[in-house]
């Protein structure tokens, strides 16, 4: 089976720097993915990692472990628009995707 | 990136009908869709795998017979809900993937509430 785990809820400050984690145990991998999910929205695709390792974009970066089953992605200056669900998803092969819960980042003025 | 496009957006629907969502990748030929659900506040969860000129795939507990797929042609999947009822009400989004990309296009979703 499939457990994708990460963090309910974080809050943050506008400006400030956030870190998501998550921690997968999968029975197939081809690659980690960062998405982000508005309220009512379909999810937007932010990074991808299958090798290990630190990937930026911008203000978007995410990091990689395969040894330990771990991703992270980091949000910096962070802007009001950043208020969002951000969703963890392991590529088990075949391209089907299976989603974390979800962490819904709140960022306060 | 690749655009792919869900409709309707929305709809609502008496409960005991049908009612059919469309996914279309716009601008490549995918031979491989998938149908996701989520539900208020959870993440999405695979429904099935829409293959392009056979049956489509289903994840354990997600019936076959009341979520009907068709995947008649490269750019166009649909997902029938059949006799819907308020248990059904949920977003339904699909996803394809252009060739060996790996990253998954989505389309916009469809909230689909049975009253």
């Amino acid at each position: 089976g499939q457990n994708i785990d990460q963090p309910t809820e974080m809050t943050a400050t506008e400006g400030a720097i956030v870190q998501i984690n998550c921690t997968y145990q999968t029975s197939g991998f081809n690659g980690l993915f960062w998405y982000q999910q508005h309220a009512g929205e379909a999810p937007t695709f932010l990074s991808y990692n299958v090798l290990d390792g630190l990937e930026e974009k911008g203000r978007f970066s995410s990091f990689l472990s395969r040894s330990k089953g771990y991703s992270y992605l980091l949000l910096k200056e962070l802007q009001m628009k950043d208020s969002a669900s951000y969703l963890c998803a392991v590529n088990g092969g075949d391209y089907k995707l299976s989603f974390g819960a979800g962490t819904t980042v709140t960022v306060r003025a | 990136g690749a655009v792919v496009s869900q409709h309707p957006s929305w709809v609502i629907c008496k409960s005991g009908t049908s009612v059919k969502i469309e996914c279309r990748s716009l601008d490549f030929q995918a031979t491989t869709m998938f149908w996701y659900r989520q539900f208020p506040k959870q993440s999405l969860m695979l429904m099935a795998t829409s293959n392009e000129g056979s049956k489509a795939t289903y994840e354990q507990g997600v019936e076959k017979d009341k979520f009907l797929i068709n995947h008649a042609s490269l750019t166009l999947s649909t997902l029938t809900v059949t006799s819907a009822h308020p248990e059904d009400s949920s977003f339904y989004i699909c996803s394809a993937n252009e060739g060996m990309v790996t990253e998954a296009f989505f389309g916009q979703g469809t909230r689909l509430t049975v009253v």
